[in-house]
């Protein structure tokens, strides 16, 4: 049974700093590769995915895939006070559902 | 865009009392989900639906059933509530199991 794990658990950032969010999954086989982003009181919202090794990068976002290390991250260069909230991982293969990680609280301080 | 509606969005119940939570979805997507939410925390699946009447069960299905009569909608109920499982569910859609889900903005239950 596939395990996706987090970390940290919560960070602290100041303003303008570039932010490093790690998950580890357990699935070889795992194929699809995700980050949501959940503001206080919201509902989860896709901010990026892929499917295979190596780098995606939108706007100030980057997801960093390695399948031979079973990690993934997510990056955020010159964070912002809006990025502030809980950030999500989730992998799945073709033919199951995405596994959640527990999450990382992201603060950005000013 | 589509969206998706849950209803209600409080929910407060008696310890032992059967609860029914709804969710639609206007995306027209195949597939449905219920997540339980603990404070602060990651989602854990308790049911899905790769289509109309069709269930498959999660990590946390026990203590819930789950209904999907149509393809617009899924619907999950806790069977005898408890204090322990007092908790934000979430309703998802996607095109597939490896696909972006969308979400709707969650039922908060209370067990008193």
């Amino acid at each position: 049974q596939q395990k996706v794990q987090q970390s940290p658990e919560s960070l602290i950032v100041p303003e303008g700093a570039m932010t490093s969010l790690n998950c580890t999954f357990s699935d070889s086989a795992s194929q699809y590769f995700a980050w949501y982003r959940q503001h206080s009181g919201k509902a989860p919202k896709a901010l990026m995915s892929i499917f295979s090794n190596g780098e995606k990068e939108e706007g100030r976002f980057t997801i960093h895939l390695n399948k031979a290390s079973l990690h993934f991250s997510l990056h955020i260069r010159d964070s912002q006070p809006s990025d502030s909230a809980l950030y999500l991982c989730a992998a799945a293969n073709s033919g199951t559902y995405q596994r959640f990680g527990t999450g990382t609280k992201l603060q950005v301080v000013p | 865009g589509g969206i998706i509606t849950q209803t209600p969005k409080f929910l407060i119940g008696q310890e032992g009392q059967k609860l029914t939570l709804k969710c639609q979805q206007n995306f027209n997507h195949d597939t449905m989900y219920w997540y339980r939410q603990d404070s602060g925390k990651g989602l854990r699946l308790i049911y899905y639906s790769i289509t109309e009447n069709d269930l498959q069960k999660g990590d946390l299905s026990e203590g819930y059933d789950a209904s999907r009569e149509k393809k617009s909608s899924f619907s999950l109920t806790v069977t005898s509530a408890q204090k322990n499982e007092m908790a934000v569910f979430l309703c998802a859609s996607s095109t597939g199991g490896a696909r972006e889900q969308y979400f709707g903005p969650g039922t908060r239950l209370t067990v008193l």
